[in-house]
């Protein structure tokens, strides 16, 4: 059973406005979470965390959400780029566990 | 050449054949990690290398061989592997197994078994 989900496979936003990228867990031992981006024909390279200590991370446009009842995180992107068409994966970690796990990815497009 | 480089980048292989991934990283890292990505599948960690030593072996099949010579370099030898072993092979290096948010990865092998 899938510990990470990201239940929108694809996502569309326009230029300008603000791109809000979902993922639930269902393991309350996760502690950390990651979100990465994917460009084709390249790795994952990391976006931004946040600690469960936390609700809220913030790195110039981005910022995720941590919903630690409702085992819910949000990544939201203002204002969107159309650079910023990728996909975006949620990571889950556990203490000092050195092990991921992913969920599967959504594909945000930005339209010009 | 600069980050974590993968060879080849794709690759075509029958069932009865015996080929190897490597993986290369210039990052002064001392872990490296392999990751399989099957279609519409989330990431799933194969191995780990913490200082040349594999400190983690996912339950992955033994027609999967990695080797760690140095800290640079990662290999994952294939042999008699299934079509659903096709997908996209992932490398990654962080400075050590604790930085998991400093994972950089390579752009992948992406491996068709026919």
């Amino acid at each position: 059973d899938q510990q990470v989900k990201q239940n929108s496979p694809s996502l569309s936003v326009q230029e300008g406005r603000i791109s809000i990228l979902n993922c639930d867990y269902t393991n309350s031992m996760f502690d950390y979470f990651l979100w990465y981006k994917k460009y084709p024909a390249e790795g994952p390279t990391f976006l931004i965390s946040i600690s469960s200590i936390k609700d809220k991370n913030e790195d110039g446009r981005f910022t995720v959400f941590l919903n630690k009842s409702a085992k819910h995180l949000s990544l939201h992107i203002v204002p969107s780029q159309p650079g910023d068409s990728a996909v975006y994966f949620c990571a889950a970690g556990e203490g000092s566990n050195y092990k991921l796990t992913f969920g599967k990815g959504t594909l945000l497009t930005v339209n010009p | 050449e600069t980050g974590v480089t993968q060879t080849p980048r794709h690759l075509v292989m029958g069932m009865t054949n015996k080929k190897s991934l490597k993986c290369e990283q210039h990052l002064g890292h001392n872990a490296m990690y392999w990751y399989k990505q099957s279609a519409k599948k989330p990431l799933e960690l194969m191995f780990v290398y913490s200082l040349e030593e594999r400190v983690e072996n996912n339950s992955v099949p033994s027609r999967f061989s990695p080797e760690c010579p140095n800290s640079s370099h990662l290999f994952l030898h294939l042999h008699t592997l299934q079509p659903e072993d096709s997908a996209l092979y992932l490398c990654a290096s962080s400075p050590l197994i604790q930085n998991v948010d400093e994972q950089f990865f390579g752009p992948g092998t992406r491996l068709t078994v026919l």
